[in-house]
């Protein structure tokens, strides 16, 4: 079947450290692959997503590549703020229609 | 365009109890779907909507749960006799119908339903 397995949190960074989650993804086929981010009081929100192999999405300073050789599509930002406070979620869809979601990884960033 | 929205927010009941939510998707957007998300896990796919047609339920949706989509626009979940293990954050998204993986699906704010 399909799923996701992202690294456990929480995570705790001060502000201007460099972040990465860590995601690995089973699937049969060519699944889409996304970040969610949901901010504190907030829904889930696309961050970035890439739709095929070596493609890299990006936004607001986060980057993922997805790579189809070690199935990851790991998560990183080179400089945090503490607005990037959330939890984020790794996700795939092998389809078009149904998302499978990791479980999520808590970022705190402290000024 | 306002979003996704979803009714209510917040819901207490006590076990055996019937609920129902609901979802009101973005205007233009012909697909609807439910997720349910527990505490410290990821949403899970309950089913989908295209136009008033609902096209898979997952096996996570018993038979105490259905949800519609009488006209195509917005989509009501209900859950009958309602138990402890039901309390949950119930999640509905909206997307057009690119027939895509890579399309977005756009998450409304969710409705918390507690179980006593």
């Amino acid at each position: 079947g399909n799923s996701v397995t992202q690294m456990e949190g929480p995570v705790t960074l001060s502000e201007e450290a460099f972040l990465t989650i860590n995601c690995t993804y089973t699937a049969t086929g060519y699944p889409s692959l996304f970040w969610y981010v949901q901010y504190p009081g907030e829904g889930l929100q696309l961050l970035l997503k890439a739709t095929k192999a070596d493609d890299k999405g990006s936004n607001k300073g986060f980057e993922a590549t997805y790579r189809k050789e070690t199935t990851s599509f790991h998560l990183e930002k080179g400089s945090v703020q503490v607005s990037d406070s959330a939890v984020y979620f790794c996700a795939l869809n092998p389809n078009d229609y149904k998302l499978s979601f990791g479980a999520g990884t808590t970022v705190t960033v402290r000024a | 365009d306002t979003g996704v929205s979803q009714d209510p927010r917040h819901k207490i009941t006590k076990r055996g109890q019937n609920v129902t939510f609901r979802c009101d998707p973005i205007s233009e957007h012909n697909r609807l779907y439910w997720y349910r998300q527990t505490l410290g896990q990821g949403p899970e796919f309950l089913t989908y909507f295209q136009n008033e047609a609902q096209l898979e339920k997952s096996r996570l949706l018993s038979d105490r749960f259905s949800a519609e989509r009488p006209k195509g626009s917005f989509s009501t979940l209900e859950i009958q006799r309602t138990e402890q293990g039901d309390s949950a954050m119930y999640l509905c998204a909206s997307s057009t119908e690119g027939g895509w993986a890579g399309d977005e699906q756009y998450f409304g704010p969710g409705t918390r339903l507690t179980v006593t």
